[in-house]
């Protein structure tokens, strides 16, 4: 079966720009989860989705960054007015239930010029 | 101090060597430990996940917890040249509602032919 999709695979874009990523889960996982990855280190945390409600959104990092889930299913990720520190790869992953393993897509490489 | 610690590597063996991974943790509230394995330019995959403390083994993959100890390790018999990737150590305490992932910065692992 399908895995977790995720489009663009990269994004280039200036910065102050608007950027919107998109993640789609893995079918019937009602669990869905946003990280960043900088270079050389692990994930960090950013947002939580079980079913379209987001009831941890400790990670993200300021208030230029939302996401949204629509139909338990699609999530998309939007930084606005995006800085150079916005630099990364952000990974989304589901999983049938918050308690169940995690399974990752391969990312959007985010890159601010 | 990071909530996980794990030495960055890089780790270079011969192939066949057994290869010993570790991460060392410092909140005693995670239960649910986790190892991923991430080629260059994708997500991670996941391998192996346990909850107790104690040994669990699938095929050429062993994941040790010591709780007591609040450290974790992989190994990884009889390594190929294909097990050559970063190999990330994650984990989540139940009492998170979120279950969100707290993970290590990474080990890279370079086996060769």
């Amino acid at each position: 079966g399908a895995g977790v999709s995720q489009s663009p695979s990269n994004k280039v874009t200036e910065k102050g720009k608007d950027v919107e990523l998109r993640c789609d889960p893995i079918s019937g996982h009602t669990a869905l989860y946003w990280y960043r990855q900088r270079l050389g280190q692990g994930l960090e945390f950013l947002i939580y989705f079980q079913g379209n409600s987001a009831p941890d959104k400790s990670g993200l990092p300021s208030d230029r960054f939302s996401a949204e889930r629509t139909g338990e299913s699609v999530s998309t990720l939007t930084i606005q007015r995006t800085q150079q520190e916005d630099s990364a790869v952000y990974l989304c992953a589901s999983s049938k239930d918050g308690n169940q393993p995690q399974h990752f897509g391969d990312g959007t490489r985010l890159s601010i010029l | 101090q990071k909530e996980v610690e794990q030495d960055p590597g890089p780790l270079s063996v011969p192939e066949g060597a057994i290869v010993s991974l570790n991460c060392t943790y410092s909140n005693s509230a995670f239960q649910y430990f986790m190892w991923y394995r991430q080629y260059s330019r994708k997500g991670p995959e996941l391998l192996m996940y346990t909850y107790s403390s104690g040994n669990k083994e699938d095929g050429r993959f062993t994941a040790q917890v010591d709780k007591s100890s609040k450290y974790i390790s992989l190994f990884i018999r009889d390594s190929q040249p294909s097990d050559s990737a970063t190999y990330l150590c994650a984990m989540t305490s139940l009492m998170d509602s979120s279950y969100k992932l707290i993970f290590g910065s990474g080990t890279r692992l370079l086996v060769r032919p």
